[in-house]
C-alpha cells in the first residue's frame, strides 16, 4: 500500500529536549516536504526537499532542521525545541518536482511545555 | 494580502444539499488548483486537480477554475454526512515547489 508514515503520532516533551520527527514514503517520490498546521493559519510549509541530499527552506523554518540522506526517509529536527513549536505537523511526498498531488502522512501532534 | 484566500466557515447544511466552497487568490502565476478534504485527526487527502482553467467532475464532486477572476470553487452534489469534514483548496505555479494553502472550510452535513 503506497503511503507516508510518520512517528511518533503523538509526543509531549519539554523545553530544549531535542527531538526528531521521522517521516518515510514507500512510493520513490522524488519531493518530500514538511508542514505545520496550526488553528487559524492553516498549513504552513516549514521545509522541503527536491532529492537526496536537496533541501530548502519553506515558509516557517526557524527553529527546525531537516535532512534528506535517502529517498524514501525525510526527518524534522527540533535542536531545542519551545512552546511556540507546539503544533500538528505533517509530512508529505509528490511524485515529481512542481508540487502537485501531494500524498499526506497521518500527522504528528507534538507538545511543548 | 494572503495568496490564498478561503472562509473558515463552518458551514452546516443538510443531508441531500449542493456545496459550494470557494478560494481566492492574487497570483497569477498559479497554473495548479487543488481540493484536498481532511477529516478530524488524519492527514489531507487529495480530492480534486485541476490544471489550468476549466471545470473537472468526478462523481458527486466539481471543481471549477476561473483564472479570469483568480477564483476556484469546489460543489458537491447531494452532499452526505460523510462528507463532514475540513476542505482545503491549495495552488502552486508551473515552477514553483510550494504548495499554497487556503486556512481550509469546515464542513458539516447534518442528517
Amino acid at each position: 500500500e503506497a503511503q507516508v508514515t510518520q512517528n511518533p503520532r503523538y509526543l509531549i516533551t519539554v523545553t530544549g529536549k531535542k527531538l526528531t520527527v521521522t517521516c518515510s514514503q514507500n512510493m520513490n517520490h522524488e519531493y518530500m516536504s514538511w508542514y505545520r498546521q496550526d488553528p487559524g493559519l492553516g498549513l504552513r510549509q516549514i521545509y522541503y526537499s527536491m532529492n537526496v541530499e536537496v533541501t530548502d527552506k519553506g515558509d516557517v523554518p526557524e527553529g527546525y532542521k531537516v535532512s534528506r540522506k535517502e529517498k524514501r526517509n525525510f526527518p524534522l529536527i527540533l535542536e531545542s525545541p519551545s512552546p511556540n513549536q507546539t503544533s500538528l505537523y505533517f509530512c508529505a511526498s509528490t511524485p515529481r518536482t512542481g508540487n502537485t498531488e501531494a500524498f499526506f502522512g497521518q500527522g504528528t501532534r507534538l507538545t511543548v511545555v | 494580502q494572503k495568496e490564498v484566500e478561503q472562509d473558515p466557515g463552518p458551514l452546516s447544511v443538510p443531508e441531500g444539499a449542493i456545496v459550494s466552497l470557494n478560494c481566492t487568490y492574487s497570483n497569477s502565476a498559479f497554473q495548479y488548483f487543488m481540493w484536498y478534504r481532511q477529516y478530524s485527526r488524519k492527514g489531507p487527502e487529495l480530492l480534486m486537480y485541476t490544471y489550468s482553467s476549466g471545470n473537472k467532475e468526478d462523481g458527486r464532486f466539481t471543481a471549477q477554475v476561473d483564472k479570469s477572476s483568480k477564483y476556484i470553487s469546489l460543489f458537491i452534489r447531494d452532499s452526505q454526512p460523510s462528507d463532514s469534514a475540513t476542505y482545503l483548496c491549495a495552488m502552486s505555479g508551473t515552477s514553483g515547489y510550494a504548495l499554497n494553502f487556503g486556512k481550509g472550510t469546515s464542513l458539516l452535513v447534518t442528517p
